[in-house]
């Protein structure tokens, strides 16, 4: 069966930090993968996805993932946070029934 | 393009009772899907639907059903509330609902059962 972990209940960093936040698939074929975000008593806002091709996927609101096959990973990141980055962070896989397994959620606290 | 809504927004019932959430694609999509999403059990599939049928279905007991009309709208239905129903219902659209269509996520209904 399809699953993803998200290992970190909690990511801190201080504005203007490089952010990561970690995620790890397994999958049986190939990966569809995704990362989300929430913002409080909101819906969840895409941010991008991993299809095929480019290792390196670029999204919304300057973040990026890399894809890593070898590792089964998946990791958000961003050069540079920013205070309005706080929020919850979800990675998703798709299943061989189209639907989107999530993750746990990783909340990312960015301190000015 | 508009994106996709949900109404209502909140929503506040009593055990027993049962209730009804709509939601509106975004324009041209025809996939419809809905997760449960409650801090104990994290974001979980409900059911999806394409062209008016029932693609798929999760892990949800028959209290749990929905529809799709044929300009995609969709609702959900909860009958016979319990109190571990509250929770926030998302509904989200795509193109077609395969593999690499993204869903896109309406804001939500917050239902809390008394």
């Amino acid at each position: 069966a399809q699953s993803v972990a998200q290992p970190e209940d909690q990511v801190n960093v201080a504005e203007g930090n490089p952010l990561t936040v970690k995620c790890t698939y397994s999958v049986s074929g190939n990966p569809y993968l995704f990362w989300y975000v929430q913002y409080p008593n909101r819906g969840l806002q895409f941010l991008l996805k991993y299809i095929t091709g480019d290792n390196l996927v670029k999204g919304s609101y300057g973040f990026e993932a890399e894809f890593n096959k070898s590792q089964t990973s998946f990791h958000l990141k961003k050069p540079s946070a920013l205070v309005s980055d706080s929020a919850l962070y979800f990675c998703a896989v798709r299943d061989s029934a189209d639907k989107l397994i999530f993750g746990t959620g990783t909340r990312l606290q960015v301190f000015p | 393009k508009a994106g996709v809504t949900q109404t209502p927004r909140y929503l506040i019932k009593t055990r027993g009772q049962q209730v009804t959430l709509s939601c509106s694609p975004i324009s041209g999509h025809r996939s419809v899907s809905w997760y449960q999403q409650t801090p104990g059990q994290g974001l979980q599939f409900l059911f999806e639907y394409f062209s008016e049928t029932q693609r798929n279905k999760g892990n949800f007991p028959g209290r749990f059903s929905g529809r799709q009309f044929s300009n995609s709208r969709s609702e959900m239905n909860v009958s016979t509330l319990e109190l571990g129903d509250s929770a926030l219902y998302l509904c989200a659209s795509s193109l077609a609902g395969s593999y690499t269509d993204t869903q896109y996520f309406g804001p939500g209904t917050r239902l809390t059962v008394l």
